[in-house]
């Protein structure tokens, strides 16, 4: 079964704005991970939180992550078009263990 | 980031024949290869986790005489489908990881399966 559990399910914004989406999980983790695909590619690695960190930028992208509350938020800031893809939170209980991933976001970004 | 190759990148095949689907890692030694499932629009379904010069590690409900992995080098990871069925038809994607790193896995491009 699926560690983790995003919502929204799918997200349709204007370039420009901003894109959130959250992630649940129900067990003690390690670390937590956000992945982009886009239709039919594989899974590009974005950024990884680890436990004890409870923020993380990288370029346009923030990560929070709330242990205590079993929840991590991806945001996308200043959406641009090809930001269209499927955000993917993965989880791992320990490091070495094997990731866990959610049920992903569509994020369509419309020109 | 790493490399992580697969070939095919899409394949159609008869109900009843096997294919092989090779993922290897370009620019790094992968102890540990993980294969994934992807149904249209859903996520990533781990099948089964494979060490180099060990048999691989099967999730639960994924029968192992149909999905054969061999991870026989520390660059190369093979999943065949064996007596395809219509049902297999979906994305496979695999990832590896290094002996150095407990926490980036690298994925591959996946391989679009297609079983009439």
């Amino acid at each position: 079964s699926q560690q983790g559990e995003e919502d929204p399910q799918a997200l349709s914004i204007q370039e420009g704005e901003n894109a959130t989406m959250n992630c649940s999980y129900k067990t003690s983790i390690n670390n937590l991970q956000w992945y982009r695909q886009n239709s039919g590619r594989g899974l590009v690695h974005l950024i990884l939180i680890r436990s004890n960190e409870r923020e993380k930028h990288s370029g346009r992208l923030r990560v929070t992550l709330d242990t205590s509350k079993k929840s991590s938020s991806l945001l996308i800031t200043a959406s641009r078009a090809a930001d269209t893809a499927s955000y993917f939170c993965a989880t791992r209980k320990a490091a070495g263990n094997k990731l866990t991933f959610g049920g992903g976001t569509r994020v369509l970004v419309k020109p | 980031g790493a490399v992580v190759s697969q070939h095919p990148s899409r394949v159609i095949c008869k109900s009843g024949t096997s294919v092989k689907i090779e993922c290897r890692s370009l620019d790094f030694q992968a102890t540990t290869m993980f294969w994934y499932r992807q149904f249209p629009k859903k996520s990533l379904m781990l099948m089964a986790t494979s060490n180099e010069g060990s048999k691989a590690t099967y999730e639960q409900g994924v029968e192992k005489d149909k999905f054969l992995i061999n991870h026989a080098s520390l660059t190369l990871s093979t999943l065949t489908v064996t007596s395809a069925h219509p049902e297999d038809s979906s994305f496979y994607i695999c990832s590896a990881r290094d002996g150095t790193s407990y926490n980036e896995q690298f994925f591959g491009p996946g391989t679009r399966l297609t079983v009439l």
